[in-house]
């Protein structure tokens, strides 16, 4: 079975500095998908980031960008330029490639932004 | 596009009564998986849809039940309420063309339960 680990609970960063989040996997898979989402206190789930697991360039979305281990199964999400709006709980996902949309979160880490 | 809609957004019900939860994907997504999220087991995978096909579900007892319906939205329903199934239930939906699924799924706002 499939397993997500987030071992920050709690993290904060000062407005305009850089923070990372960590995320390690566990999974026979050889090819799959790893995502992060955001979830601000409104509780919308929003996508952040995705990697493809056969992908060996590392994602980034505008401030935000990955890195993707995959023989150290491990998934980090780097955020630059910190905003006070990046205040967020923040998952990591994994999902197998095939034939299922069954997403298996960590546990989250609770990002606090300060001014 | 308009986004995923879920219906109610907040339900109070009482121990031993049945709720139905309804969520709407985005135009055009085929399928649907639900989540219930709590403070002590975080966010946990029910069930998926596809074409009005169950094709995934997770570790909840039969009290939990969906469907989905020809136009793709999606119903849930949980009967013989207990205390532990207040939380939080996200829907998400993706657009899965024929057997490839697609990979990113985006969710509604959520319908939060309170079981008392």
């Amino acid at each position: 079975a499939q397993t997500v680990t987030q071992s920050q609970p709690e993290m904060s960063v000062q407005e305009a500095e850089t923070v990372t989040l960590s995320c390690t996997y566990d999974t026979s898979e050889s090819n799959y998908y790893l995502f992060w989402y955001k979830q601000p206190p409104s509780r919308q789930m929003i996508l952040v980031i995705r990697q493809e697991a056969y992908k060996q360039q590392n994602a980034t979305e505008n401030r935000f960008s990955v890195n993707f281990q995959k023989a150290a199964k491990s998934f980090s999400l780097k955020i630059s330029d910190s905003q006070l709006g990046d205040t967020a709980m923040y998952f990591c996902a994994f999902m197998k490639s095939r034939n299922t949309d069954k997403l298996i979160f960590g546990t989250g880490t609770r990002l606090q932004v300060f001014p | 596009k308009a986004g995923v809609t879920q219906t109610p957004r907040y339900l109070i019900k009482t121990r031993g009564q049945q709720v139905t939860l309804s969520c709407s994907p985005i135009s055009g997504h085929r399928s649907v998986s639900w989540y219930q999220q709590t403070p002590g087991q975080g966010l946990q995978f029910l069930f998926e849809y596809f074409s009005e096909t169950q094709r995934n579900k997770g570790n909840f007892p039969g009290r939990f039940s969906g469907r989905q319906f020809s136009n793709s939205r999606s119903e849930m329903n949980v009967s013989t309420l207990e205390l532990g199934d207040s939380a939080l239930y996200l829907c998400a939906s993706s657009l899965a063309e024929g057997i490839k699924y697609q990979e990113t799924q985006y969710f509604g706002p959520g319908t939060r339960l309170l079981v008392l």
